[in-house]
């Protein structure tokens, strides 16, 4: 069975700093996809960030990027110039290739923005 | 954020009601996930719903019941609630990207049953 690792259940980041989420996963296939989800306080859970793993290229989305590491198995979040909305609870989730219905999270990371 | 909607957000109920916790979505996506979460903890699937007239038990055991009568309706139902059921309950519903489905979220009916 497929496990997602996040080792770091609490951090903190300065504002305007960059901080880096990590996330590990245990997998035996070669096709698969993860997922940056990122769920603030009292409000809804939003997809931060996708990669496919078949592609070698990390995944942007503005100020959200990926460093994925596939023989690593590994896939940390990395978030620039931190800003006070930033702040959550950030998690880490993977599903095999086509026809998987199972999405496997990690058990999170909150994350803190100080001012 | 995704147009998928969880009502209701909250719900304190006493032990024995029955309970629907309604979920719909206007993306016209076929496939439709339940999870349970509770606090400060990683999201377990419950149901699923590939399309209409169409539903899964999850990974987790749940006594929760779901149907799926219309593609964009997707409510979930405990017939007798218990204190063992408090939790948060996250409905989701999924576009295909790339080979494979994307998962969009709900706001979450966070439950308490006393």
């Amino acid at each position: 069975a497929q496990t997602v690792t996040q080792s770091q259940p609490e951090m903190s980041v300065q504002e305007a700093e960059t901080v880096t989420l990590s996330c590990t996963y245990d997998t035996s296939e070669s096709d698969y996809y993860l997922f940056w989800y990122k769920q603030p306080p009292s409000r809804q859970m939003i997809l931060v960030i996708r990669q496919e793993a078949y592609k070698q290229q990390n995944a942007t989305e503005n100020r959200f990027s990926v460093n994925f590491q596939k023989a690593a198995k590994s896939f940390s979040l990395k978030i620039s110039d931190s800003q006070l909305g930033d702040a959550a609870m950030y998690f880490c989730a993977y599903i095999s290739g086509a026809g998987s219905y199972q999405l496997t999270f990690g058990k999170g990371t909150k994350l803190s923005v100080i001012p | 954020e995704a147009d998928i909607y969880q009502t209701p957000r909250y719900l304190v109920i006493g032990t024995g009601k029955k309970i629907t916790l309604e979920c719909s979505q206007t993306m016209g996506h076929d496939k439709m996930y339940w999870y349970q979460q509770d606090p400060g903890m990683e999201l377990h699937l419950i149901h699923y719903s590939y399309g209409v007239n169409s539903t899964e038990k999850g990974d987790l055991s749940s006594e929760s019941t779901v149907s799926r009568i219309r593609t964009e309706h997707f409510p979930l139902t405990l017939e007798s609630a218990r204190p063992s059921h408090t939790s948060q309950y996250l409905c989701a519903s999924s576009e295909f990207w790339r080979g494979q489905e994307t998962q969009y979220f709900g706001p979450g009916t966070r439950l308490l049953v006393l």
